[in-house]
C-alpha cells in the first residue's frame, strides 16, 4: 500500500519561498510508472493542481503557476519536493502530494494526508 | 483554464438517488473522457471514486457511477447513504488538470 506523507513548514512569511517534500512509502519513486503531483486547496475551497514530476525528473506545471513553481525529485530519498517563490496570503493552502497513474489525464489514486501552509507576517 | 462548475450543494434523503453535474467546456470535459470525481469529509484528503468518466476504482461502492454528455459530467449516487455526506470535486483533463468547484452531498 503506497503512503504519500507531507513535510515543511507550515507558517511562511510574504514575499519568502514555500518548500514542502513528500515522502513516499510502500513503493519507488524511481521504479517508473507514475507521475507525482502536487495539489493545493484553499481554505474553504476547492482544490488546484500545481504540477507533477516524473522519477526521470521531467515536469509539468500548471501554466499559471509556472513562473513560480519548481518540483524536484530525489530518488535515493523517495521523495519529492515543491517550491513556490514569492508567496503572497493568496497562496495559504492546505497542500497534498498525490500519486497519479502516469499517463497524460490518469487520476490521483493515493494522497497525502496534506499540510496547511500559512503565509503571514 | 476556468474551474469547472459544480452546484454548490445536492441533499437527498437516505436511499434516494441524486446526481451532481460538472460542467466545463469544450476545451477540456468535452474533448476528453478523463473525467475523474473524488469525495472529501471534512479534513480528510480527497478520495478517488471514479475516473475516466465512469470507471470504478477498486473498492469503491457500485452505488457510484459516473457518465458524461457533451462538455458536462455527471456523478450520480444511488441508494444513499449517512457516510455519503461529504464534499464531491470533479476534475478533467485539458492539457493539465482543472478541477471543479466542489459540491457538498446533504443526506437529509
Amino acid at each position: 500500500q503506497v503512503q504519500l506523507q507531507e513535510s515543511g513548514p507550515g507558517l511562511v512569511k510574504p514575499s519568502q519561498t514555500l518548500s514542502l517534500t513528500c515522502t513516499v512509502s510502500g513503493g519507488s519513486i524511481s521504479s517508473g510508472g507514475y507521475y507525482w503531483s502536487w495539489i493545493r486547496q484553499h481554505p474553504g475551497k476547492g482544490l488546484e493542481w500545481i504540477g507533477y514530476i516524473y522519477y526521470s525528473g521531467s515536469t509539468y506545471y500548471n501554466p499559471s503557476l509556472k513562473s513560480r513553481v519548481t518540483i524536484s525529485v530525489d530518488t535515493s530519498k523517495n521523495q519529492f519536493s515543491l517550491k513556490l517563490s514569492s508567496v503572497t496570503a493568496a497562496d495559504t493552502a492546505v497542500y497534498y502530494c498525490a500519486r497519479d497513474r502516469g499517463y497524460s489525464g490518469s487520476p490521483f489514486d493515493y494522497w497525502g494526508q496534506g499540510t496547511l501552509v500559512t503565509v503571514s507576517s | 483554464q476556468s474551474a469547472l462548475t459544480q452546484p454548490a450543494s445536492v441533499s437527498g434523503s437516505p436511499g434516494q438517488s441524486i446526481t451532481i453535474s460538472c460542467t466545463g467546456t469544450s476545451s477540456d470535459v468535452g474533448s476528453y473522457n478523463l473525467v475523474s470525481w473524488y469525495q472529501q469529509h471534512p479534513g480528510k484528503a480527497p478520495k478517488l471514486m471514479i475516473y475516466e468518466v465512469s470507471k470504478r476504482p477498486s473498492g469503491v461502492s457500485n452505488r457510484f457511477s459516473g457518465s458524461k454528455s457533451g462538455n458536462t459530467a455527471s456523478l450520480t449516487i444511488s441508494g444513499l447513504q449517512a457516510e455519503d455526506e461529504a464534499d464531491y470535486y470533479c476534475c478533467s483533463y485539458a492539457g493539465s488538470y482543472v478541477f471543479g468547484t466542489g459540491t457538498k452531498v446533504t443526506v437529509l
